[in-house]
């Protein structure tokens, strides 16, 4: 188990810009999931994939959003035309078949300026 | 729609103290209840969980949580805390019918004193 992995750790990009994220789950679990985190406040739900199936999405995430997982293995995060207001800890986290306990990456943390 | 409310945002304690976090949380139907614990520096990992059966549950590190479903409450508590214990708690529920969402308290911060 080598844990969830996330790239890169830390984003600082101007106002405007297109930024992508990368996540690694643990390689035997089939959920994904990525969650954004602001100071304060817990981690809030964006979206999840069961394999290469993306089958939720939050309301919160906007049309510049954009998730994928395309051979159900890692996933990428894409947030374009960035705004202030994206500035957070994007958390993803794996899961293993039904099981509801999550496994976390240590984020990346986004700075718009 | 669910919440959850975790009572205390910062607490502090001296090494040894006994420790009691709250947490409460509205949903009517059959949840899953989790504690997750952010150490500085380091990624969310879950404490302990409950899904079903006993209503009090061990976790790692001596920390136990208890589920009263008439309060919806999952407070998690430890006998005697360590400096090492210093971190930021999180409560997270889930609610079985639905997705596979969690959501999420606002965190508590504890600080052990040495």
């Amino acid at each position: 188990d080598t844990g969830v992995s996330q790239n890169p750790r830390h984003k600082i990009t101007k106002r405007g810009q297109n930024v992508t994220f990368r996540c690694d789950p643990i390689s035997e679990h089939n959920r994904l999931y990525w969650y954004r985190q602001t100071l304060g406040q817990g981690p809030e739900f964006l979206t999840y994939f069961q394999n290469e199936a993306q089958l939720e999405k939050s309301r919160l995430l906007s049309d510049r959003f954009s998730a994928e997982r395309p051979k159900g293995s890692f996933s990428t995060l894409e947030i374009q035309r960035t705004e202030q207001g994206d500035s957070a800890m994007y958390l993803c986290a794996s899961s293993r078949g039904d099981s509801r306990a999550l496994h976390f990456g240590n984020g990346t943390r986004l700075t718009v300026t | 729609a669910q919440s959850v409310s975790q009572h205390n945002h910062h607490v502090i304690l001296s090494e040894a103290a006994s420790l009691e976090l709250g947490c409460n949380y509205s949903y009517g139907g059959t949840v899953n209840l989790f504690w997750y614990v952010q150490y500085p520096g380091q990624h969310l990992q879950l404490l302990l969980k409950y899904f079903s059966g006993d209503p009090l549950v061990k976790g790692i590190k001596g920390f136990e949580a208890e589920f009263i479903k008439s309060k919806f409450s999952f407070n998690l508590r430890k006998p005697s805390v360590q400096w090492s214990d210093t971190a930021e708690y999180f409560c997270a529920v889930n609610a079985v019918d639905s997705n596979y969402q969690l959501i999420w308290g606002a965190g508590t911060k504890l600080i052990i004193k040495p």
